[in-house]
């Protein structure tokens, strides 16, 4: 089936640190891509959504420039976390469909992000 | 009102039985509806989508209410293994490209022996 890789899984850096969090997808072009925040006990929420080649369409609430997102390729999609801070740790998933409407997003495997 | 309710649980049954979870959307005109397995500290797999006729894979079955705006799933003959979170997603636009999805916070699932 198909797998999306997600690096790094787990990051513990300092305050005032840029995390950059790579999302692949091995074995499909990956035409539209999402990240996801995940709290404890809480639901995932959408952050934003990145078609190939264009600008990434952010949620409500969601930092533009706090969370830059690059997907510059079919198979690549990065978010960094600028200048994080202890309210930034979370869990940070990604997903990816391909172009098919039908068909479904697959997950990463999320990173576990620890700002101290 | 949340998009997508589901009651946190959790729900505790012993192996072999039968539990039901459900779930509301506030979005008369959402199109697709999924269930998810989240396991603890990993993300989450689809587990099934849900049609409108109701569907079945092999212990578990969902059922969809549009009337009601209610999804439910079914978990016969529970196993150890089923011990998870189980998340409720929606994709509440027709004919949307960016195909969204809208997480339930999930429903916990604890099957002792």
């Amino acid at each position: 089936g198909a797998v999306v890789s997600q690096h790094p899984s787990r990051v513990i850096c300092k305050s005032g640190t840029s995390v950059k969090i790579e999302c692949r997808s091995l074995d499909f072009q990956a035409t539209t891509m999402f990240w996801y925040r995940q709290f404890p006990k809480k639901s995932l929420m959408l952050m934003a959504t990145s078609n190939e080649g264009s600008k990434a369409t952010y949620e409500q609430g969601v930092e533009k420039d706090k969370f830059l997102i690059n997907h510059a390729s079919l198979t690549l999609s990065t978010l960094t976390v600028t200048s994080a801070h202890p309210e930034d740790s979370s869990f940070y998933i990604c997903s990816a469909r391909n172009w098919d409407s039908a068909s479904p997003q697959h997950f990463g495997d999320g990173t576990r992000l620890s700002i101290l | 009102r949340k998009e997508v309710e589901q009651d946190p649980g959790p729900f505790n049954v012993p192996e072999g039985a039968t539990v039901a979870f459900n779930c509301t959307y506030s979005n008369s005109a959402s199109q697709s509806f999924f269930w998810y397995r989240q396991d603890c500290r990993k993300e989450p797999k689809l587990l099934m989508s849900v049609y409108s006729s109701g569907n079945e894979d092999g212990r578990f079955t969902a059922q969809l209410n549009r009337a009601s705006q209610y999804i439910s799933l079914l978990i016969r003959d529970s196993k150890l293994s089923d011990s998870a979170t189980y998340l409720c997603v929606v994709n509440p636009w027709w004919g949307d490209s960016s195909y969204k999805l809208i997480f339930g916070s999930g429903t916990r699932l604890l099957v002792r022996p």
